[in-house]
């Protein structure tokens, strides 16, 4: 079974700053089947990357993924007020299939 | 736009049957382009995997959960369906169901990913 552990837990930062945000998964995953979201309270999930780095549309240019093998890291180049959320990496494989990680908050600092 | 809605009770006895619909509106179910999915978050916690289910019918469901969960199509209705048997206070959470678009990459290999979800609907096991 894959494990997805995100990191860190809570960022804490202010409007404007990047953020650099971690995924690492147990065993090596395709980076075909490596997805972020970002989660709103009381809101669903919504797809930012798929891919590992192709921005789903409607996503700004400020959002970007890269990574593969392990480790996938999701980037906000400069944070604007409404991208404080929580954020999650998505994995597809072999049992038990599709998977989710942890989660990291980014909160306004 | 494409727009999906979950349906059903809010609130399941223990032991019992949850059953949730998901209405399609916007676009086909029947559509051979997509897999159509349920996942789920317990109050302040992450998501989980389901299932998910083709416009055929064919499905594939979280082991974790398999000997519990039948997702079931009816394209007639543009809906899909979740029933998940034996349930216990675990089970509470939201449920969503969402759009997985079947797409390729330029090597061939196809992206996994959700691209459109439902608002969520609260599902609490008590007595």
């Amino acid at each position: 079974e894959i494990v997805l552990t995100q990191s860190p837990g809570t960022l804490s930062l202010s409007p404007g700053e990047r953020a650099t945000l971690s995924c690492r998964a147990s065993q090596s995953v395709s980076s075909s089947y490596l997805a972020w979201y970002q989660q709103k309270p009381g809101q669903a999930p919504r797809l930012l990357i798929y891919g590992a780095s192709s921005r789903a549309t409607g996503i700004p240019d400020r959002f970007s993924g890269s990574g593969s093998g392990t480790d996938f890291t999701l980037t906000i180049s400069r944070l604007e007020p409404e991208d404080f959320a929580v954020y999650y990496c998505q994995q597809y494989g072999s049992s038990p299939g599709l998977t989710f990680g942890g989660g990291t908050k980014v909160e306004i600092k | 736009q494409l727009q999906l809605q979950e349906s059903g009770p809010g609130l399941v006895k223990p032991s019992e049957t949850l059953s949730l619909t998901c209405t399609v509106s916007g676009g086909s179910i029947s559509s051979s382009s997509y897999y159509w999915g349920w996942i789920r978050q317990p109050p302040g916690k992450g998501l989980e995997w389901i299932g998910s289910i083709y416009y055929s019918g064919s499905t594939y469901y979280n082991p974790s959960l398999k000997s519990r969960v039948t997702i079931s199509v009816d394209t007639s209705k543009n809906q899909f369906s979740l029933k998940l048997s034996s349930v216990t206070a675990a089970d509470t959470a939201v449920y969503y169901c969402a759009r997985r678009p079947i797409d390729y990459d330029s090597s061939g290999y196809y992206y996994v990913y959700f691209d459109y979800w439902g608002q969520g609907t609260l599902v609490t096991v008590s007595s």
